[in-house]
């Protein structure tokens, strides 16, 4: 059960779009639609952002879009703002397991 | 509203044991599962296991098999975990999380408790 890889930083200015990936294998991304990202303040604890690789749930902002591509998973920011800020992690379900991604940290510049 | 309410921090010396509860309300607690979660001080997260609350059935990450236990109260809608023979890499804080899904799997944890941080130092 290793870990999802993502990368350890990615920054964009207010207003632009960013792209955060999630790469796993076949056994967990790319076996399944069941990939999901998590946003982490400093000090909060985690809250879900997108489910099964596409879905927003109620409340979250239309400006945080998800999609895979084969063992690859990708999160979209559009329109950047400062409360965007933040750690934000992938996860997948694995055959009764779930794994996390190594954690990205987004910077608004 | 859906809510997980942990136990508070915890200072435990090595070769100890801990054990967090994870309080829920505003669902039907045994409809859906319960992960927990951990995040060492300055790391990513680290998914610990599952239990069942409608039967009490677990899943547990193969490195921690042996020291972990997950367990649930139906009565007061609380799930624990316990951890023994702590080490100092134990140290970080411990979610528990609700597990939710639609279709064959559940697959996406929501909502998050507020995290325990569990201190392990001689």
């Amino acid at each position: 059960q290793s870990a999802l890889t993502q990368p350890a930083s990615v920054s964009g200015s207010p207003g632009q779009s960013i792209t955060i990936s999630c790469t796993g294998t076949s056994s967990d991304v790319g076996g399944y639609n069941y990939v999901s990202w998590y946003q982490q303040h400093p000090g909060k604890a985690p809250k879900l952002m997108i489910y099964e690789v596409s879905n927003r749930p109620s409340g979250v902002s239309n400006r945080f879009s998800g999609s895979k591509s084969g063992n690859t998973a990708s999160l979209t920011i559009s329109g950047l703002q400062a409360e965007d800020e933040a750690d934000y992690y992938c996860s997948s379900y694995t055959s009764s397991f779930y794994v996390f991604g190594t954690g990205t940290k987004v910077t608004v510049l | 509203q859906v809510q997980l309410v942990q136990s508070g921090a915890e200072v435990k010396k090595p070769g100890a044991s801990v054990k967090v509860s994870c309080k829920a309300s505003g669902y039907t607690f045994t409809s859906y599962g319960i992960s927990w979660v951990r995040q060492a001080p300055g790391q990513g997260l680290e998914w610990m296991g599952w239990i069942s609350a409608y039967n009490g059935n677990t899943n547990y990450a193969q490195k921690l098999q042996g020291r972990v236990t997950m367990t649930t109260d139906t009565s007061t809608s609380t799930a624990y975990m316990e951890l023994r023979s702590l080490r100092s890499d134990d140290t970080a804080v411990y979610y528990c999380a609700r597990v939710c899904g639609y279709g064959d799997y559940d697959n996406w944890f929501d909502p998050w408790g507020q995290g325990t941080l569990v201190t392990v130092s001689s």
